[in-house]
């Protein structure tokens, strides 16, 4: 597609559910993020894909929290147990990586809210 | 560890006035900046990369200026308007790699009518 999908847009789950989130990200771009917005506040990542590399993790907050990247496109980020503070937006972004890189395009978010 | 800083974290001008974000970082070997705006309930939307060799780039009404060595960026806003209403983010890579994108916590901008 033009640009980067998300889906659902809009995801309302009761405490202790599991759900998934999926990122299609622009064609062709290798490096994919996750981060997540919570209400007022700024971005906080959460995994970062580049290429047949090993994923940079550091930002999941708990073992809840894992992600995949098939084939190197479409990314599912996966929530277990959910619980009421993992409520916000999670937001996926692709860029295509070349020496000084390049944009990150933002797709339009997951808003996740947990009951 | 990157750290990014954004002043002032709001500001609002009457329509027509020329404004100045700021983004400061405190590691300054980085490969490029990336200046983003977000409206309210929405995604990012991307306005300005500029690579670590460029000290400047313009769209339109933006101009966005980078100043590796003393680890800031500016971001110029020409005859604002009330659509131009928005947070406005920067965000850098870590020091010395092309990984995850870093951001500041953003400026909100308001322009009145």
């Amino acid at each position: 597609g033009a640009g980067v999908s998300q889906s659902p847009s809009n995801k309302v789950t009761e405490k202790g559910k599991d759900v998934e989130l999926r990122c299609d990200p622009i064609s062709g771009h290798t490096a994919l993020y996750w981060y997540r917005q919570s209400l007022g506040q700024g971005l906080e990542f959460l995994i970062y894909f580049q290429g047949n590399s090993a994923p940079d993790k550091s930002g999941l907050p708990s073992d809840r929290f894992s992600a995949e990247r098939t084939g190197g496109s479409v990314s599912t980020l996966t929530i277990q147990r959910t619980q009421q503070e993992d409520s916000a937006v999670y937001l996926c972004a692709s860029s295509s990586l070349i020496v000084g890189g390049t944009e990150a395009f933002f797709g339009q978010g997951t808003r996740l809210t947990v009951v | 560890k990157q750290e990014v800083t954004q002043i002032p974290a709001a500001l609002s001008v009457p329509e027509g006035e020329n404004l100045v974000l700021n983004c400061s970082f405190t590691d300054s070997a980085i490969y490029n900046l990336q200046w983003f705006r977000q409206d309210p309930g929405k995604g990012l939307t991307s306005l300005l990369l500029i690579q670590s060799s460029q000290r400047e780039q313009t769209s339109g009404r933006l101009n966005a200026s980078l100043d590796k060595s003393s680890g800031r960026s500016t971001l110029y806003i020409a005859a604002s308007q009330p659509g131009d209403s928005a947070t406005y983010l920067c965000a850098v890579p870590p020091g010395g790699s092309q990984g995850n994108l870093i951001f500041g916590k953003g400026t909100k901008l308001s322009v009145k009518p």
